[in-house]
């Protein structure tokens, strides 16, 4: 695997369902990204991890948990979600998030649907 | 106001033809950089060029280059001999200032859909 890989990439759940994403990193580097993308909106950045320490926590309810277990590994757990939650869910990751030259690279996402 | 103003929601191109995508940007800061990236309909978010504040030269990546113009905020994006599977969305994006966990937070436009015409 090269890259940023995300799991799964299509997911139907209710609103009372528990479900995971998941994201892996295999280019080394140190910090990782939760952004969602909702039709005509910008990329919403959700949360942000550097050195598996959470930096960043955009005001995201709390039905969403992100969990970073190591800087090659980002879930983000779901929990009760709405229907407005449906959106592409994308995981990007860069070396140095401290640095104006940092690039993120990012997964191909998960297309979440919620019923 | 919009940090990244992207204001053509969607283009065409005759495929073979040089096609160039708008980008304006707000920031009060010296030190930033700009960025854009590919999406094609499978949803991975590809990067595609960099362009740093301090840079006096446009930025080239193949038959990318992006058009720098710092006194008018504008970093505007140009493909050259364009191909089909450039169709895309495509987005203008920004690093600028520090949050209090010492990143430097990326702002992303809303993209421009660019439809490559055989």
């Amino acid at each position: 695997e090269t890259g940023v890989t995300q799991t799964p990439r299509h997911l139907v759940m209710g609103m009372t369902n528990k479900k995971s994403l998941k994201c892996e990193q295999h280019l080394g580097h140190n910090a990782m990204y939760w952004y969602k993308q909702s039709a005509k909106k910008p990329l919403e950045l959700m949360f942000v991890y550097n050195f598996k320490e959470q930096t960043e926590n955009n005001s995201v309810p709390s039905r969403f948990s992100p969990e970073c277990p190591n800087s090659s590994h980002l879930f983000l757990h779901l929990h009760t979600l709405q229907p407005e939650d449906s959106a592409l869910y994308l995981c990007a990751s860069s070396q140095a998030p401290g640095r104006s030259t940092d690039t993120q690279y990012f997964g191909p996402g998960t297309r979440l649907t919620v019923l | 106001a919009q940090k990244i103003t992207q204001t053509q929601p969607g283009m065409f191109v005759q495929e073979k033809e040089a096609v160039t995508l708008d980008c304006t940007y707000d920031t009060s800061d010296q030190s930033y950089g700009l960025f854009w990236y590919k999406q094609p309909s499978s949803g991975e978010m590809i990067f595609l060029i960099y362009q740093g504040s301090y840079d006096e030269q446009n930025a080239t990546e193949g038959r990318y280059s992006l058009n720098f113009q710092k006194a008018r905020k504008s970093a505007n994006l140009v493909i050259s001999a364009s191909q089909l599977g450039d169709s895309a969305m495509y987005f203008c994006a920004m690093r600028e200032g520090y949050s209090s966990g010492g990143y430097q937070k990326v702002t992303f436009g809303i993209g421009t859909k660019l439809q490559v015409i055989p």
